[in-house]
């Protein structure tokens, strides 16, 4: 299947600062990529829809300030937490799907673990 | 509200059938069934999906009920490594379309 890259893989930072999360299509092209983020033992829950070229839909509850999103090309979007606080310490986890195969799978990168201290 | 619902745990032998419910009851015509699971710590992993018939690949089978309220995901021979939450999702087989997670089931292969 279609392979989503995310990096880094995990990152600690200090509280304040700003932490930039790559996403990438490596093989395929995608207009849409979703942002998760995932708290200890809970289910994944959908941050913002990243459209290539245009400005991201956020979903209810998440600054977007706060959360910024760049889906400059077709296979590279990036978010940025900016002014990390300890309650930011999350798995970000971000998908994408292939138009061309239309299959509707969407596949998923291997997460982010962000630890702000 | 959850479009899913299915059992928070399950254990399952080492070997042995696992089999996994869900209940869609309000399931559109136009939504496919999908299977995720995530093992701790990655990303989810697509599993399968399917529209009304039962489908079958290298990794599991998906049977779906005649009415589509239900399906069973079917693991034929469970390994240590199928330990997992794996999540039944239902959407439109859209592209552009997001996966909405409900809270999974978590099933732990014993050996």
């Amino acid at each position: 299947g279609a392979v989503v890259s995310q990096h880094p893989s995990w990152v600690i930072c200090k509280s304040g600062t700003s932490v930039k999360i790559e996403c990438r299509s490596l093989d395929f092209q995608a207009t849409t990529m979703f942002w998760y983020r995932q708290f200890p033992k809970q289910s994944l829950m959908l941050m913002a829809t990243s459209n290539e070229g245009s400005k991201a839909t956020y979903e209810q509850g998440v600054e977007k300030d706060k959360f910024l999103i760049n889906h400059a090309s077709l296979t590279l979007s990036t978010l940025t937490v900016t002014s990390a606080h300890p309650e930011d310490s999350s798995f970000y986890i971000c998908s994408a799907s292939d138009l061309r195969a239309n299959t509707g799978e969407l596949f998923f990168g291997e997460g982010s673990r962000l630890t702000v201290l | 509200d959850a479009k899913t619902t299915q059992p928070t745990s399950m254990d399952c032998a080492e070997g042995r059938a696992a089999n996994l419910p869900c209940n869609h009851s309000t399931i559109s015509g136009n939504e496919y069934v999908y299977w995720y699971r995530q093992i701790h710590s990655q990303g989810p992993q697509y599993i399968i999906h399917g529209l009304k018939n039962n489908e079958t690949n290298e990794m599991a089978s998906l049977i779906i009920t005649e009415d589509r309220k239900s399906s069973t995901l079917i693991l034929p021979h469970a390994t240590l490594r199928d330990t997992a939450v794996y999540y039944c999702i239902v959407r439109p087989n859209n592209a552009g379309n997001m996966l909405t997670f409900g809270g999974g089931t978590r099933l732990m292969v014993k050996p």
